[in-house]
């Protein structure tokens, strides 16, 4: 079956750095590639929509210049927490498609002191 | 806009009983619904889908899920439920093929022994 890693899986960073996370999908191409936020004891919160080459579709609400994403190859999508703080603390869980499913990645717990 | 509704938070029934898990959801089109498994700290798995045909589908573990066009539901069902299923059950949403997916918020299964 299809299987989407992410790296790290956990990360602790300190306020003001900025830490990358990164989403690559192993055995199949991602047409698309999505960012899902979840806190604890609740629900997965779309963050963004990337598409392999072009710019990433923020939802609403949600800070495209604190939350970088690049889409670089087809198998390959990182997601970047600028001068992180304590309140973006949180699960960050990444999907990629191959146009008819998503596939999950097995998540990444950032927590920012 | 599309919206799902698990309205129980938490369920717990004992080790043999039936499950029924609750998802409505609101869309104007034809859903393309899911049902996802998360453990704790976990990323997603997903249990089934339905896209068309017979509105009964089966899916992993054991589950099976009833598509009601009529009363804009699909309830995950299982009928004898194992200590192992004990884990958060995300309802989902999406317009198309893998497009976007709007998530439920979740019901937390327990199982008593």
């Amino acid at each position: 079956g299809a299987v989407v890693s992410q790296h790290p899986s956990w990360v602790i960073c300190k306020s003001g750095t900025s830490v990358k996370i990164e989403c690559r999908s192993l055995d199949f191409q991602a047409t698309t590639m999505f960012w899902y936020r979840q806190f604890p004891k609740q629900s997965l919160m779309l963050m963004a929509t990337s598409n392999e080459g072009s710019k990433a579709t923020y939802e609403q609400g949600v800070e495209k210049d604190k939350f970088l994403i690049n889409h670089a190859s087809l198998t390959l999508s990182t997601l970047t927490v600028t001068s992180a703080h304590p309140e973006d603390s949180s699960f960050y869980i990444c999907s990629a498609s191959d146009t008819y499913e998503q596939y999950f990645g097995p998540g990444t717990r950032l927590t920012v002191t | 806009a599309q919206s799902v509704t698990q309205p129980d938070i938490h369920i717990t029934v004992s080790e043999g009983a039936s499950l029924e898990l609750r998802c409505n959801y609101s869309y104007g089109a034809t859903p393309y619904l899911f049902w996802y498994v998360q453990s704790p700290g976990q990323g997603l798995q997903l249990l089934l889908k339905y896209f068309s045909g017979d509105t009964l589908v089966q899916g992993i573990k054991g589950f099976e899920a009833e598509f009601k066009r009529s009363q804009s539901s699909f309830n995950l069902r299982k009928p004898s439920v194992h200590w192992s299923d004990a884990a958060e059950y995300f309802c989902a949403v999406a317009a198309g093929y893998g497009n976007k997916l709007v998530f439920g918020a979740g019901t937390i299964l327990r199982v008593k022994s």
